[in-house]
């Protein structure tokens, strides 16, 4: 059973576009909802992360929006870069657990 | 300063072999983690070990058996290679006490079953 789907599975946009991916959980004690970015021959690092008692957080060009009763939030990158070329996975976990729920990732391209 | 480090970073192998990985962290980190990460990037939780307890076991086969000898590290077993065994290991550590706990995660190793 997935409990985080994510979508789209991949993304191309034009450099100065704006990416969207779109999560959605089935979980209702899910409590802290992160973003991870992973680059090509690394490992999955924190990007941003959300709790549900607001509604959007901005950190740069990133911004998670985050709509509780819909059980869904997205990550928007504004502005977007070659450099943001990545794969990028959504998660979600319970409070107390250790062990986040993640997103099957979307792969990103912005071409120049 | 490496936080999580894992060796092997590629490991090419026949089936039927023995291998590990080694990983340690030192973040001080209380818990630590192996995922798989398949040919779709899917990750997947294998194991996590929190103060040198095995804590959770998700539905992998028992060929995989996870090693702590302290709290900075976790070795990965694997018995009895087989080509679906194929994928990125990645190690994986998080501090314990707060509900949000970030992930720090390895470089990976690319695991070739041949």
């Amino acid at each position: 059973q997935q409990q985080v789907k994510q979508s789209p599975q991949s993304l191309i946009v034009q450099k100065g576009g704006i990416s969207i991916i779109n999560c959605a959980y089935e979980n209702t004690a899910f409590d802290y909802f992160p973003w991870y970015q992973q680059f090509p021959g690394k490992g999955p690092a924190l990007l941003i992360a959300i709790r549900p008692d607001v509604s959007e957080k901005k950190e740069g060009r990133f911004t998670i929006s985050f709509n509780k009763s819909a059980k869904q939030f997205s990550l928007h990158i504004m502005d977007s870069q070659p450099g943001d070329s990545a794969t990028y996975f959504c998660a979600a976990s319970t409070g107390g657990s250790y062990i986040p729920t993640f997103g099957r990732g979307t792969s990103l391209i912005v071409h120049p | 300063d490496t936080a999580v480090s894992q060796t092997p970073k590629y490991l090419v192998t026949q089936m039927g072999n023995d291998k590990s990985i080694k990983c340690e962290q030192n973040l001080g980190h209380d818990t630590m983690y192996w995922y798989k990460q398949d040919s779709k990037k899917f990750l997947k939780i294998m194991f996590s070990y929190n103060n040198k307890e095995l804590i959770i076991n998700e539905t992998v086969p028992n060929r995989f058996s996870p090693k702590s000898p302290d709290k900075a590290h976790l070795n990965l077993h694997i018995n009895s290679l087989e080509l679906g065994d194929s994928a990125v290991y990645f190690c994986a550590s998080s501090p314990v006490g707060g509900v949000y706990n970030e992930q720090f995660f390895g470089p990976g190793t690319r695991l070739t079953v041949l």
